[in-house]
């Protein structure tokens, strides 16, 4: 069970925008801990999408944007491709004795 | 290129112990923060552990799951990062990714994100009798 919670799918249309939404708790995100993105394409190791709330890594397209609040997070992706299927997570650092770094459990995005 | 290449996986049996290695590319090694995160295929993403760099005398975390059992080190004149796993469970069973962590230089000052930019491709470790 994760500390940060996704819906497990997303979907929409090419061309589309959609958004992942990450929400967590006083202990991660409300604690003012900084949320980051990865993608997942089948097959592949994860690549960051954004850092530090809300910062893309050089190449990543700027249809990827993210933002955070009180303790959520999310993910907005416009002009959605059939390329950017794949799983989405969000992390976190976790004050918790579990702790450290949290990642939600993930939420497959399809397009349409 | 920037790159992670891991070896060292396997199929061993619960109790028994394997030893992971992260070989590093194309950037500084010595400078950044490494972390192993595993993923159970079909599943999410687990966070392992970190090791910090020579400037911070290389102090490790480690997730609740592997305290104990798991130790990570560093061989920054090799450019290599290691992940001992004694011990293994068959919850172990998953595959490892070596990462590093974004290290941003902005007016001077480094700046550590605890965010991962490069990936290793992964490798497998089963756990199974």
């Amino acid at each position: 069970q994760s500390v940060l919670t996704q819906p497990p799918s997303v979907s929409g249309a090419p061309g589309h925008s959609v958004t992942v939404s990450c929400t967590g708790t006083t202990s991660n995100i409300g604690a003012g801990h900084d949320v980051h993105w990865y993608r997942q394409l089948p097959g592949t190791a994860p690549q960051l999408l954004i850092y530090g709330n809300d910062q893309r890594p050089s190449g990543v397209p700027d249809r990827f944007s993210g933002s955070k609040s009180a303790t959520s997070a999310s993910l907005a992706i416009t002009g959605l491709q059939p390329e950017d299927e794949g799983d989405y997570y969000c992390q976190s650092y976790d004050d918790s004795h579990n702790g450290f770094y949290a990642f939600g459990a993930g939420t497959k995005v399809t397009v349409l | 290129e920037v790159q992670l290449v891991e070896s060292g996986g396997g199929l061993v049996q619960p109790g028994e112990s394997l030893r992971l290695s992260c070989e590093a590319s194309g950037f500084k090694f010595s400078d950044h923060y490494m972390d192993w995160v595993r993923q159970v295929p079909g599943k999410g993403l687990e966070w392992v552990g970190r090791i910090r760099n020579t400037g911070n005398m290389y102090p490790t975390e480690y997730a609740a799951s592997v305290e104990g059992r798991f130790t990570m080190s560093r061989d920054d004149s090799k450019n290599s990062l290691f992940l001992e796993m004694h011990s293994l469970k068959i919850e172990d069973t998953a595959v490892y990714y070596c990462c590093r962590e974004v290290r941003i230089t902005k007016f001077g000052v480094v700046m550590h994100y605890q965010a991962l930019d490069v990936w290793g491709q992964g490798t497998t470790v089963t756990v199974s009798s």
